[in-house]
């Protein structure tokens, strides 16, 4: 356990409906990122937070996609009007900045992993 | 961003020391390597960072060589836990754009 949880663990949804997932990091990380992560890929960076403030998206994120950090503690990631290609497993990680560089030590959650009939 | 370039797969038996070698020869003077490690159904796990030269900790090690193009991760007698996808990363923190996984390379330890 890293800390770091994600809610739910599964959905299965059908096609075209709305689904929200749910991301609570370390409490005192005031970084936190998404990533999507199909079979045998490793884990594609969609978006993160710094307290609050989005302040990178990927291009992978469409517009259906939407991420949230009210008040800079849990986050959301919906997805709107789902399609087949967003089953995924989707994974929420949190961070401290390095004062010494060089990329952030995340902390992954277990994911959730969405199937979309 | 520096591009990695890391072998599919590797096959290892219990007990043996593994080396996993990732190739970034574009990589920029402030990017420091990190090396993740991740198992079926759960998220990657942060396993060592470093700049230059060797860095270990009670999992790996590290080894850099001068020019930085390439490193190496090394584990020390490993176990059946150890089968996992082992990934690269390259960059300095300034831009997530960086957080590239890639497909890693997938470990297989034999009994």
């Amino acid at each position: 356990d890293t800390g770091v949880s994600q809610d739910p663990r599964h959905k299965i949804t059908k096609r075209g409906q709305n689904v929200t997932f749910r991301c609570d990091p370390i409490s005192e990380h005031n970084r936190l990122y998404w990533y999507r992560q199909t079979l045998g890929q490793g884990p594609e960076f969609l978006t993160y937070f710094q307290n609050e403030a989005q302040l990178e998206k990927s291009r992978l994120l469409s517009d259906r996609f939407s991420a949230e950090r009210p008040k800079g503690s849990f986050s959301t990631l919906e997805i709107q009007r789902t399609e087949q290609g967003d089953s995924a497993m989707y994974l929420c990680a949190s961070s401290l900045a390095r004062r010494t560089g060089g990329l952030y030590e995340q902390y992954f959650g277990p994911g959730t992993r969405l199937t979309v009939t | 961003l520096a591009k990695t370039t890391q072998p599919i797969s590797m096959d290892s038996y219990e007990g043996q020391e593994v080396n996993i070698t990732c190739s970034h020869n574009n990589i920029a003077t402030n990017d420091y390597i990190t090396w993740y490690q991740q198992f079926p159904s759960q998220g990657p796990r942060f396993i060592i960072q470093g700049y230059k030269t060797k860095v270990t900790n009670e999992v790996a090690s590290l080894f850099i060589p001068a020019d930085r193009k390439s490193s190496t991760l090394s584990l020390p007698r490993v176990s059946l836990s150890d089968t996992a996808v082992y990934y690269c990363l390259v960059g300095d923190g300034g831009s997530a754009r960086q957080l590239t996984f890639g497909s890693g390379t997938q470990l297989t330890v034999l009994p």
